[in-house]
């Protein structure tokens, strides 16, 4: 079965600090593969996403990816965080046009 | 470009009653999800829809769910009778069939839901 494996519910760092989530996905094929965030109240946004080729990805907001296969990972890095990072962050692995599976979430906060 | 709409933002109901969340999706999209996210958790998917047509509904619980999207464009989630257990985020999401982000998905601000 599909699944997705956030280890860490909570993570704190400074601002200015570099940052880096993990995400662990099973799936039996090549995923697709998602790093959404989730500011209070909202939506989902997508921050960045890896179907193939370059496994270093960039995104939005300073973020980047990288895929790495006999790992299982899709780890989400910034070199330097700012406050406004602070938010929920899903990783979501899915198969072509199917829906997204997500993990847990990873609660990011920001110290001064 | 306008987003994903969805409607209402809040609701607050009584167990046993009923709900009906709205969402319109992305001009052009023909794929429409409606995920549930209890807090703490990440979004599951309860239905999505190709067109008007039904691709999976396997995680939706029909004794109590119902989802329609009649012309294939806007859509509907109900929820009768409503249980404490249902108290959550109800999220819409959108998709291109083709094109550059035929794989990505589109979400609104979502529905929360309480039930007291």
């Amino acid at each position: 079965a599909q699944s997705v494996t956030q280890p860490d519910i909570h993570i704190t760092v400074s601002e200015g600090a570099s940052l880096e989530l993990r995400c662990n996905y099973s799936y039996g094929a090549t995923p697709y593969l998602f790093w959404y965030v989730q500011s209070p109240g909202q939506g989902l946004q997508l921050l960045l996403k890896y179907f193939s080729g370059d496994t270093l990805v960039q995104g939005i907001k300073g973020f980047e990816a990288e895929f790495k296969r006999s790992q299982s990972s899709f780890n989400l890095r910034k070199p330097s965080v700012h406050w406004s990072d602070a938010a929920e962050y899903f990783c979501a692995v899915a198969r072509r046009g199917g829906k997204l599976i997500f993990g847990q979430g990873t609660e990011l906060s920001v110290k001064p | 470009e306008a987003g994903v709409a969805q409607s209402p933002r809040y609701k607050i109901i009584e167990k046993r009653q009923s709900v009906a969340f709205w969402c319109n999706p992305i001009s052009g999209h023909a794929t429409l999800y409606w995920y549930q996210q209890i807090l703490g958790q990440g979004p599951k998917l309860l239905i999505q829809f190709q067109n008007n047509g039904v691709v999976d509904d396997s995680q939706l619980p029909k004794d109590r769910f119902s989802a329609e999207r009649l012309k294939g464009v806007d859509s509907t989630l109900k929820i009768q009778p409503a249980k404490l257990e249902d108290s959550a985020v109800y999220l819409c999401a959108s998709s291109p069939t083709s094109g550059r982000d035929h794989n990505e998905q589109f979400f609104g601000p979502g529905t929360r839901l309480t039930v007291l």
